[in-house]
């Protein structure tokens, strides 16, 4: 079946520096989701992507939907320890369907 | 604003025991769906509900049984409780707004099966 891979699956970084993570898929996807969860916590949307090449904004966080279609990027810009937590990327298993599957994550976390 | 409410978020059950997982949202979602997440394989689907009175099967529906009676319900039956059942469980809903949806989730609720 298809499958989302995240990588990195965990990183340590200095507050202040940027981050980037990428999600692959085996299948093309039409729309790329990108959440985080804190500890304790349900997911939480981050930023939606429903165009190839569409890049996207949400204060320090940017993301892309690859030209592809197979993989999707998400960028955290000046880190702070608030960022700390697991970020999910998340497709429909099909086009127009509300079935998503999830990446396995990527745990983030910031030394202060 | 509640959101998706979840109920209990924590829970201690003997092998064998059932049990249900509540689930509300108040945001008039058509869909709403389970997941169970496990440490290092993300989540993962357990069935979901396009409306009320209409259920399938995701990725991993064995041991559990759902309804969809109104729109703001969707509960979780663990019929026979095993250890293999122990995770966190998050219920989701979502809407469609032209062919754009977004999934909301709720604060999850930790189940151990011993």
């Amino acid at each position: 079946g298809q499958q989302l891979n995240q990588s990195p699956q965990s990183m340590f970084i200095q507050e202040g520096e940027d981050v980037s993570m990428n999600c692959t898929s085996s299948s093309i996807f039409n729309t790329w989701l990108w959440y985080k969860q804190d500890p304790g916590e349900g997911p939480v949307l981050l930023i939606a992507l429903y165009k190839a090449g569409e890049l996207t904004s949400n204060g320090r966080l940017t993301a892309q939907f690859g030209i592809t279609r197979k993989d999707s990027f998400l960028n955290i810009s000046a880190s702070i320890p608030s960022d700390v937590g697991i970020y999910f990327c998340a497709g429909p298993l099909t086009s127009g369907t509300y079935k998503y599957i999830f990446g396995t994550g990527t745990r983030l976390k910031v030394l202060a | 604003n509640a959101g998706v409410t979840q109920t209990p978020k924590f829970q201690v059950l003997k092998t064998g025991q059932s049990m249900t997982l509540q689930c509300a949202q108040d945001m008039n979602h058509e869909y709403m769906s389970w997941y169970r997440q496990d440490p290092g394989m993300g989540l993962r689907l357990i069935h979901y509900s396009v409306g009320a009175g209409i259920t399938d099967q995701g990725e991993v529906p064995n041991g559990y049984n759902v309804s969809r009676s109104t729109t703001e319900d969707f509960p979780l039956r663990l019929l026979s409780a095993a250890p293999s059942q122990t995770s966190v469980y998050f219920c989701a809903s979502s809407s469609y707004r032209g062919m754009n949806t977004e999934a909301f989730f709720g604060q999850g609720t930790r189940l151990t099966v011993v």
